[in-house]
């Protein structure tokens, strides 16, 4: 079965600073697809990035970009120049492409404070 | 509508009482999914629908549990004879198809509290 480790349940990071969040995860599988969320105190899951397994070339969006290391079924993401409005849980998922088998397995998540 | 939407927000139920969860997907999107957020922990997969086809329910947790999805739109979680272990908060998601290629919208969840 598949499984994602998130090994930091807290981080904080200094207001414009930068900070990396861990995630490993355990499948047997050659194509699949990695994302991180964010989910805020409302509640409200937001897809902050997603990497397709077969690309090499990290995916970035904005501040936010990925360390996709499939040897090492690694995928850590690196939020650049902190904002306040980063703090939230941020959780790891992973998913398969297998047509009719997309549930996403997620981790336990990790809490980022950014310090004013 | 512009996004996934879930209602009521807030359920507060005592030991034994059946609840019902509603979710509303993004228009047009064919895969709908039910998962279950419980304190501190990441999510966990419930249930997953696709277009007419046979639900994949390998999460349900127990026969307490059932959902349904009505004309390929809404679709309703229902919690029978609820157990305090049963509070969580439920988050529905939705996307255009179920290849993976497509992102998961979730939606603002339903926090269950059984007394």
């Amino acid at each position: 079965a598949q499984t994602v480790t998130q090994s930091q349940p807290e981080m904080s990071v200094q207001e414009a600073e930068t900070v990396t969040l861990s995630c490993t995860y355990d499948t047997s599988e050659s194509d699949y697809y990695l994302f991180w969320y964010k989910q805020p105190p409302s509640r409200q899951m937001i897809l902050v990035i997603r990497q397709e397994a077969y690309k090499q070339q990290n995916a970035t969006e904005n501040r936010f970009s990925v360390n996709f290391q499939k040897a090492a079924k690694s995928f850590s993401l690196k939020i650049s120049d902190s904002q306040l409005g980063d703090a939230a849980m941020y959780f790891c998922a992973y998913g398969i492409s297998n047509f009719g088998n997309e549930k996403l397995t997620f981790g336990t998540g990790t809490r980022l404070t950014i310090i004013p | 509508g512009a996004g996934v939407s879930q209602s009521p927000s807030n359920k507060v139920t005592e030991k034994g009482k059946d609840v019902e969860l509603r979710c509303d997907p993004i228009s047009g999107h064919t895969a709908l999914y039910w998962y279950r957020q419980s304190l501190g922990q990441g999510l966990e997969f419930l249930i997953y629908f696709q277009g007419n086809s046979a639900p994949d329910k390998s999460g349900l947790p127990s026969d307490r549990f059932s959902a349904e999805r009505t004309g390929g739109s809404v679709s309703t979680l229902t919690i029978q004879r609820t157990q305090q272990e049963d509070s969580a908060v439920y988050l529905c998601a939705s996307s255009k198809t179920s290849v993976g290629t497509d992102t998961q919208y979730f939606g603002p969840g339903t926090r269950l509290t059984v007394l």
